[in-house]
């Protein structure tokens, strides 16, 4: 089944208790997105990769890493979390065509985060 | 910059009545336009696109949007709503490819019987 995970699912942590989130996906798909979501502000996006070993900056990305050394894994790295980062956190991919992302974004189920 | 509103939180309309929710962008460029949905506790479904060509742009569950570059808008539009498409929905703007996504802030669709 075509899917984008995220695990975990539910995390409570505290303030600057590094964390990794992580997403993968079974689609062979060379765009990776993570996003946040507010209420009120809909979703922000961190960190965007276009492929393999290519990233970049979203609108949020402060106080966050991301890596791609996969082209199935992108996770999502809080080095020093703050209460600020408390949200609802997506990862997408998708396909790229001619350049472009011509195909919908696949979501994962969501990663519920508290930090304390 | 890009940014995206969405001038109505919530809407509610009765079952089988027609639906309208809107979407104003900003964007330099041609923008690469969103239409998704969310339904309580789940991901995002991509609704429908627009990235080039007719601006009347169907998608999927009988929604439709148009692109009027004149009012920087992509209205969504479905004839008739079913309780089903109770949710929230989210409109979002990209850059040229499509890869940095600004969305707005959600319209939040109930349906009563």
């Amino acid at each position: 089944e075509a899917q984008v995970t995220q695990n975990p699912r539910y995390l409570i942590t505290v303030t600057g208790k590094k964390l990794t989130v992580t997403c993968s996906q079974n689609m062979n798909h060379e765009y990776m997105s993570w996003y946040r979501q507010d209420p009120g502000l809909g979703l922000r996006q961190i960190y965007y990769s276009m492929n393999v070993e290519v990233t970049d900056k979203g609108d949020v990305p402060e106080g966050y890493k991301v890596s791609r050394k996969e082209k199935r894994n992108f996770p999502l790295i809080l080095e020093s979390p703050s209460p600020n980062q408390t949200s609802l956190y997506f990862c997408a991919s998708s396909f790229t065509v001619g350049g472009a992302l011509w195909e919908t974004q696949y979501f994962g189920p969501g990663t519920r985060l508290l930090v304390l | 910059a890009q940014s995206v509103t969405q001038p109505d939180i919530h809407i509610t309309v009765s079952e089988g009545a027609s639906l309208e929710l809107r979407c104003n962008y900003s964007y330099g460029a041609t923008p690469y336009l969103f239409w998704y949905v969310q339904s309580p506790g789940q991901g995002l479904q991509l609704l429908l696109k627009y990235f080039s060509g007719d601006t009347l742009v169907q998608g999927i569950k009988g929604f439709e949007a148009e692109f009027k570059r004149s009012q920087s808008s992509f209205n969504l539009r479905k004839p008739s709503v079913h309780w089903s498409d109770a949710a929230e929905y989210f409109c979002a703007v990209g850059n040229t490819g499509g890869f940095k996504t600004i969305f707005g802030a959600g319209t939040r669709l109930f349906v009563k019987a």
